[in-house]
């Protein structure tokens, strides 16, 4: 599966939009891009994926380049309760295996 | 309510003395997979099952086995703990693989003495 790259962290003003960038420059033409958060040491949460079109649901919208080598999740009114560590995780269509990286470690401040 | 459940939430023991956390899930999922967590190293994955008695080794399987003889349940087994698997452990489930959307449990905090 391709490698992610995330920035560390960033912090983000509540009810602003909070922009989390991911390198994939290594991606191939059938694998997703996932996103996922973690809570302060709770279970980790699944929030939105796509393969190449851009992708929205309740919680957030995912951006994905023309080129797939990199992504966008917007979250759109970032609340204190989106303090997470979020993870960027690409992975082959029938995957079998999950890898998490480091993430990008969100702190929204009010 | 679909959950995945994990027991015991939290343990301290001692090194050599065999334990096992056990992992349910109530929505029929095929996939099921054990992580740990360590600072600095990152969520890693330990086992998967990818059905009944279809077992496959994660990233870090050393010193854990796993047995997946009911759809449901996908216990984490330590035959003879030692100080470095303490650790956070999460199990998660999902329909099919790996690809689908992950339901990890509330995680077990293991301390090994």
């Amino acid at each position: 599966d391709a490698k992610t790259t995330q920035p560390t962290s960033m912090d983000c003003a509540e009810g602003r939009a909070a922009n989390l960038p991911c390198n994939h420059s290594t991606i191939s033409g059938n694998e997703y891009v996932y996103w996922y958060r973690q809570i302060h040491s709770q279970g980790p949460q699944y929030i939105i994926h796509g393969l190449k079109n851009n992708e929205t649901n309740e919680m957030a919208s995912l951006i994905i380049t023309e080129d797939r080598k990199s992504s966008t999740l917007i979250l759109p009114h970032a609340t204190l309760r989106d303090t997470a560590v979020y993870y960027c995780i690409v992975i082959k269509a029938a995957g079998n295996k999950l890898t998490f990286g480091g993430g990008t470690r969100v702190l929204v401040k009010p | 309510e679909a959950q995945v459940t994990q027991n015991p939430r939290y343990l301290i023991t001692v090194t050599g003395k065999k334990l096992t956390v056990t992992c349910s899930q109530n929505m029929n999922h095929e996939y099921m997979s054990w992580y740990r967590q360590d600072p600095g190293l990152g969520l890693r994955q330990i086992y998967y099952s990818m059905n009944v008695e279809v077992t496959d080794k994660g990233d870090v399987p050393e010193g854990y086995k796993v047995s997946r003889k009911e759809k449901r349940n996908f216990p984490l087994i330590l035959e003879s703990p030692s100080p470095n698997q303490t650790s956070l452990y999460f199990c998660a489930s999902s329909l099919y693989s790996a690809v689908d959307e992950q339901f990890f449990g509330p995680g077990t905090r293991l301390t090994v003495l």
